[in-house]
């Protein structure tokens, strides 16, 4: 079964510090990796995908498969990157995706 | 277009009485999905249809859990009777597959079910 763990609920730094959200997966296959954001009333959005291998509002993901992780990196955290952020997880053959329990980030000034 | 339409937005209830969510995924989408979210278990997969046939309803709780959609433009999760541990948000997502499409997901704004 695919499974996708998120180990902190609650991350808290300062503006201009470095951000890294921390997201684990099992999964046998060839997993496709995604991240969601929530911003305070916004919908659930796709933020950035594994396989496009781009920077979205400054932030990257590496899949590494080696150590089953697709961390999310930001080098200089904002203000405005408050926010609930999912780590997701799906196959090829489904299109439902699996969800991470979610990482809070404040980001304080 | 508007994206995924829920309703309601807002629902409170008493437990044992049936509760009717609904949703309205984006046209021309071919996929649609029922999410449940709560501060425990996060966001878990409910129920997902393709073409309007279920394609996998193993994250259903239980059998007073049901969700029809009757045709591509409307979904309906049904709770019957509802109980206080039903209280969460609802979400509906819908997607589409198509070539350069990877499967994001377009999700509505949720439903807050509180049942007492």
């Amino acid at each position: 079964a695919q499974r996708v763990t998120q180990p902190e609920k609650l991350l808290s730094v300062f503006k201009g510090a470095p951000v890294e959200l921390k997201c684990n997966y099992s999964y046998s296959g060839s997993p496709e990796l995604f991240w969601y954001v929530q911003y305070s009333r916004q919908r659930l959005q796709l933020l950035l995908r594994h396989i496009s291998r781009e920077s979205i509002k400054g932030f990257t993901a590496d899949l590494n498969k080696g150590e089953t992780s697709f961390h999310l990196k930001k080098p200089f955290a904002q203000e405005e990157d408050s926010a609930m952020y999912y780590c997701a997880l799906t196959d090829t053959g489904r299109r439902a995706l699996t969800f991470g329990s979610g990482t809070r980030l404040q980001v304080q000034p | 277009d508007a994206g995924v339409i829920q309703s309601p937005r807002h629902e409170v209830t008493e437990m044992g009485q049936e509760v009717t969510l609904r949703c309205k995924p984006i046209s021309g989408h071919d996929y649609l999905f029922w999410y449940r979210q709560t501060m425990m278990r996060g966001l878990e997969l409910l129920i997902y249809f393709n073409n309007n046939v279920p394609i996998d309803d193993s994250g259903m709780p239980e059998d007073r859990f049901s969700a029809k959609m009757p045709n591509a433009s409307f979904s309906t999760l049904k709770i019957q009777p509802s109980e206080p541990r039903d209280s969460a948000v609802y979400f509906c997502a819908s997607s589409f597959l198509g070539t350069g499409n990877t499967g994001e997901l377009f999700f509505g704004e949720g439903s807050r079910l509180t049942v007492l």
